[in-house]
């Protein structure tokens, strides 16, 4: 089993309509969860980080946290072109702060 | 802008030749850094666990021989693929925690595309 497991993809959704991206994890004692955007070609770059179980809004962006079901989503309302990319959640387990990735799920949004 | 610097971006070399790459944090002190690899279309390996002043901590697999990491400075961490083989040829970025708490995001560097012919 790994240790940080995403939906394997890819997600396909409409311009305008919501994207949910679901993880989960394996270590118990995990302390802080992230959620990347990698285009391409490119490095990842943060897009939302929650610590405490519930949700986290920013903008367009909401992370959800479940600690009893092991459990992190991001949701992204109102979908945009834009918004195509691999996300890849992240959980750090304290401590030596090495984040785990998963393997990252594909989005396209269709315009 | 950028909070975490890496150069070069794209280096293509002989096999058998090393290649240097730096990760500097711009403004803010870095005492640990992490060096991941990518393959296409695959996620974030890390390598090594780059610590300002001492040896680094690499990952089960990494041989530490092959690639060198130094951390001389509190903003500054290297990493060298010495006597590089085409099986290197990879997507490497570097990472570093903003604040002092381990626990916080990181930012990535922008990665340096390296192919070895």
């Amino acid at each position: 089993q790994k240790e940080v497991e995403q939906n394997s993809g890819p997600l396909s959704v409409p311009e305008g309509a919501i994207a949910s991206l679901n993880c989960t994890y394996s270590d118990r004692g995990s302390q802080s969860f992230f959620w990347y955007r990698q285009y391409s070609g490119k490095s990842p770059e943060l897009i939302m980080f929650i610590y405490s179980n519930g949700d986290k809004e920013d903008g367009r962006f909401t992370a959800q946290l479940n600690k009893a079901s092991q459990y992190v989503s991001l949701l992204i309302r109102d979908s945009q072109p834009s918004d195509s990319a691999t996300y890849l959640c992240a959980v750090n387990g304290g401590g030596a702060g090495k984040s785990t990735f998963g393997d990252g799920t594909t989005l396209t949004v269709k315009p | 802008g950028a909070v975490v610097s890496q150069h070069p971006s794209r280096v293509i070399c002989k096999s058998g030749t090393s290649v240097k790459i730096e990760c500097r944090s711009l403004d803010f002190q870095a005492t640990t850094m992490f060096w991941y690899r990518q393959f296409p279309k695959k996620s974030l390996m890390l390598m090594a666990t780059s610590n300002e002043g001492s040896k680094a901590t690499y990952e089960q697999g990494v041989e530490k021989d092959k690639f060198l990491i130094n951390h001389a400075s509190l903003t500054l961490s290297t990493l060298t693929v010495t006597s590089a083989h085409p099986e290197d040829s990879s997507f490497y970025i570097c990472s570093a925690p903003r604040t002092g708490d381990p626990n916080s995001p990181l930012h990535f560097g922008n990665g340096t595309r390296l192919t070895v012919t």
